[in-house]
């Protein structure tokens, strides 16, 4: 496996349920993302991870717990989730989590999660 | 606050020239990436400028000017495979700031 990967890709739930995205990256990068992505809306940053710290919580809902165990794992555990929080879910990693030079983020394909 | 800005939708005839603008209102910069996205694909690396002027790159450009706020991605002889979104993305400190994307429909 290369760059960023996410399961699942798709992924229904019910708002009693609790499920949970799972991200990898194999660039040897130190930090990692969430973003959520809703139709006509931009880009949602939602956690940042540097060196499997949290340095970034986006004001998101107690209901989206992120895990980041080592560098290259990251997940998002939902519980109790809202209709309104269906939408597609990005994964991203960069070489560093700040910085004044060149940072590129790679992303992972996304999880397109439907809660009913 | 901050901003991001661009056009929602644009459409245009393959073979030709399209320029997509962006402008922004951050609190701190550090760069500014174009991404591509196609549909249910994740957003792949475009262009990058942190100083002012041009980037080139093949057949896509990009221009940057801090003092106005501004970027436009150009794109040349398009293709029927550049039909996508287009995500201007301002680099801050920990954030990146993302604008709602342009999409492109290329017609033949």
């Amino acid at each position: 496996e290369t760059g960023v990967t996410q399961t699942p890709r798709h992924l229904v739930m019910g708002m009693t349920n609790k499920k949970s995205l799972k991200c990898e990256q194999h660039l040897g990068h130190n930090a990692m993302y969430w973003y959520k992505q809703s139709a006509k809306k931009p880009l949602e940053l939602m956690f940042v991870y540097s060196l499997e710290e949290r340095v970034e919580n986006n004001s998101v809902p107690s209901r989206f717990s992120p895990e980041c165990p080592n560098s290259s794992h990251l997940f998002l555990h939902l519980h109790t989730l809202q209709p309104e929080d269906s939408a597609l879910y990005l994964c991203a990693s960069s070489l560093h989590a700040t910085s004044g030079n060149y940072n590129e983020q790679f992303f992972g394909p996304g999880t397109r999660l439907t809660v009913l | 606050g901050q901003n991001i800005d661009q056009p929602t939708e644009m459409t245009a005839t393959e073979g030709a020239i399209v320029q997509i603008n962006c402008t922004y209102q951050t609190s701190g910069f550090n760069g500014l990436f174009w991404y591509q996205q196609h549909a249910g694909e994740a957003p792949t690396f475009l262009s990058y400028n942190v100083l002012d002027g041009l980037e080139e790159k093949g057949r896509f450009s990009s221009f940057l000017s801090r003092s106005k706020g501004y970027s436009y991605l150009l794109l040349k002889e398009l293709q029927m495979k550049d039909s996508a979104s287009y995500l201007c993305a301002v680099q801050g400190t920990y954030k990146y700031i993302f604008g709602t994307g342009t999409r492109l429909k290329v017609l033949a």
